[in-house]
């Protein structure tokens, strides 16, 4: 089955504790994208990877990490949590681009406290 | 810079009624835009999307959309409505001469009554 999975799908941790939000995707996807979903914001989009070892910020990077080492591998990395990180974030792809639609994971949520 | 906005946060209607989502858009290039929906504890299913051609686009479920260039409207329109469509729905836009980036507008969440 065609998709894209994240891990893990909850999480609760505590400021400044690093952690990694795993995505992968089975499609060979080329594009791959991270968004953070907020009550009366819609999505916003943190980073996004054009292909391996290319990605570029978005429009809320700032106290995010991603790497693209691997086609199938997209992962979010927090360095040092804080409360305001607490969210419900998504990961997509697509094929390149030119119009094409996003697959989106099933979402994590995360609580920094 | 590119946009969307919604201007409904809730639409509600009864079953069986016309359902319309509203959404306009900014951008500087060609918009290739987007309409998906999200139910509860779920992700994003896509919809429909314009890129270019016809203005009225068909999509999953019954849903269509009009692009309106001069009024830089998409809005979503489905006949009849069924309780199962009340979820939040996002309307997105790239802009075509920089597609990299998709942005989405608030959302709107539908409800439809029985």
């Amino acid at each position: 089955e065609a998709q894209v999975t994240q891990n893990p799908r909850y999480l609760i941790t505590v400021t400044g504790k690093k952690l990694t939000v795993t995505c992968s995707q089975n499609m060979n996807h080329e594009y791959m994208s991270w968004y953070r979903q907020d009550p009366g914001l819609g999505l916003r989009q943190i980073y996004y990877s054009m292909n391996v070892e290319v990605t570029d910020k978005g429009d809320v990077p700032e106290g995010y990490k991603v790497s693209r080492k691997e086609k199938r591998n997209f992962p979010l990395i927090l360095e040092s949590p804080s409360p305001n990180q607490t969210s419900l974030y998504f990961c997509a792809s697509s094929f390149g681009t030119s119009g094409g639609e996003q697959f989106f994971g099933p979402g994590t949520r995360l609580t920094v406290l | 810079a590119q946009s969307v906005a919604q201007p409904e946060d809730q639409v509600n209607v009864a079953e069986g009624n016309p359902l319309t989502v509203k959404c306009t858009y900014s951008v500087s290039g060609n918009p290739y835009l987007f309409w998906y929906v999200q139910y509860p504890n779920r992700g994003l299913q896509f919809l429909l999307k314009y890129i270019t051609g016809d203005n009225l686009v068909k999509g999953s479920y019954g849903f269509e959309a009009e692009f309106n260039k001069s009024q830089t409207s998409f809005h979503l329109k489905k006949p009849s409505a069924l309780v199962s469509d009340s979820a939040l729905y996002f309307c997105a836009v790239k802009d075509g001469s920089n597609d990299y980036k998709l942005s989405f507008g608030a959302g709107t969440t539908v409800t439809v009554r029985a």
